[in-house]
């Protein structure tokens, strides 16, 4: 298995307040994406980085802020949560040029209320 | 952006049988790949596959890239196959570009 891990892997927080999950990895992979998954969805791509502070928006990336000032660190944030962030968040990994395979994290459940 | 058709959107089957799930994808691409998420949420790569076959155990994948379709097999399908089977396309842009889209996934159910 990828050496990705998610924290938390549950949180529940209020409207209006601050959250940042984070995503560290031990492979020593250069991409590292963070993802949403939603009923309907499918997993929608937030944002990436493709180096150490070297990051890019996704599909889905209002609302949310990212930072990697490590290799092995990506931290996703979002500023003022709303319920539709109410969500399962997946941070994921790729090796080598970027040319290659994908691995998921277990997945961090944010809830909102 | 690149828009990814998966079908059927749901399948159910009994052990032993075999399926096969559609990757429809509407350009170019340079990268495919299929992931299984279980029913406790786990994504796991599958397949790599940008263009030919591959197989692994009982399963198998195809991409036929000028056509822009890529087929996953399970032959003797097992309880364990449940939960849901998702294509991802990348057209690579150049420069760092590297992202996948996803589609939305078949949902499989294999009983006993």
């Amino acid at each position: 298995d990828a050496g990705i891990t998610q924290s938390p892997r549950h949180k529940v927080t209020e409207t209006g307040t601050p959250v940042t999950l984070r995503c560290h990895q031990t492979e020593n992979h250069r991409y590292m994406y963070w993802y949403r998954q939603d009923p309907g969805h499918g997993l929608r791509l937030i944002h990436y980085s493709y180096g150490v502070k070297d990051t890019d928006k996704g599909e889905v990336s209002d609302g949310y802020s990212v930072s990697r000032s490590k290799t092995e660190d990506f931290l996703l944030t979002l500023e003022s949560a709303t319920s539709s962030q109410t969500s399962v968040y997946f941070c994921a990994i790729r090796g080598g040029d970027g040319n290659s395979p994908l691995h998921f994290g277990n997945g961090t459940r944010l809830t909102v209320t | 952006g690149i828009q990814v058709e998966q079908s059927p959107p749901d399948l159910i089957l009994q052990e032993g049988a075999n399926s096969t799930l559609r990757c429809n994808f509407s350009d170019s691409v340079n990268n495919l790949q299929w992931f299984h998420q279980n029913p406790w949420g786990q994504l796991i790569n599958l397949f790599y596959i940008p263009s030919g076959t591959k197989q692994n155990g009982r399963l198998s994948a195809t991409t036929v890239a000028t056509e822009r379709y890529s087929l996953l097999y399970i032959s003797s399908s097992q309880t364990t196959d449940s939960g849901v089977y998702f294509c991802a396309v990348e057209a690579f842009s150049g420069g760092s570009n590297y992202k996948l889209t996803f589609g939305k996934g078949t949902l499989l159910t294999v009983n006993p």
